[in-house]
């Protein structure tokens, strides 16, 4: 039961452009989202998150964006650089006590010089 | 202030024998999560502690995974008897004391390089 979906497994974007990476969960219980972006052999590493009272949050390059009614986030990178090159996570946190994460299955993020 | 550390960074294991897995939190967290990632999969959440207490364990195996975080020492997971698939990438992640709940505040996770388990 994939409860945090990523349905695109890759993406590549020009150097400059705009990269929209999409996400869809579907348990009305959470109430934090999270992007992670991850290098291999390397851990995530957090990069922006949302709260599920909020509908965006912008942080320099990094916007996200919650539409509840639709059980949808997206991340903008804006613009994209060679180093933003990674497989990104969404996440999102479950109410109450446990402050555990459910991960997307991450899209792999190339971004062409 | 070091970050997260885990070891062995690599661990290769045959059918049958132990894998202890080792967690370090940052300094000042208290708070450790495990995470495993299996190939082309995202993490699957298993276990969240607190010093000397599980606080939720809704992600472990019933059988053969342990998990511990004592007073002193680095957080260990155990797996027992290990079988071919559990070969993974394990993280650990480490956040600071849980101030508040509710959408109004996130506990930031930050996550170990992770070890690799590869049993033949």
């Amino acid at each position: 039961d994939q409860q945090v979906k990523q349905n695109s497994p890759s993406l590549s974007v020009q150097e400059g452009r705009i990269s929209i990476l999409n996400c869809d969960y579907t348990n009305s219980m959470f109430d934090y989202f999270l992007w992670y972006k991850k290098y291999p052999a390397e851990g995530p590493t957090f990069l922006i998150s949302i709260s599920s009272i909020k509908d965006k949050n912008e942080d320099g390059r990094f916007t996200v964006f919650l539409n509840k009614s639709a059980k949808h986030l997206s991340l903008h990178i804006v613009p994209s650089q060679p180093g933003d090159s990674a497989v990104y996570f969404c996440a999102a946190r479950y109410g109450g006590a446990t402050n555990k994460l459910i991960f997307g299955t991450g899209t792999l993020l190339a971004v062409q010089p | 202030n070091a970050g997260v550390m885990q070891n062995p960074r690599h661990l290769v294991r045959r059918r049958g024998q132990e894998a202890r897995l080792r967690c370090s939190p940052m300094k000042g967290h208290s708070h450790v999560y495990w995470y495993r990632q299996l190939p082309e999969e995202g993490l699957k959440f298993m276990v969240y502690l607190q010093k000397e207490n599980i606080i939720d364990e809704s992600g472990m195996p019933k059988e053969r995974f342990s998990a511990e975080f004592p007073k002193e020492g680095p957080s260990i997971l155990r797996i027992q008897q290990v079988v071919r698939g559990d070969s993974a990438a394990y993280f650990c992640a480490s956040s600071p004391p849980l101030l508040a709940g509710g959408p109004n505040y996130y506990n930031e996770q930050f996550f170990g390089p992770g070890t690799r388990l590869t049993v033949l």
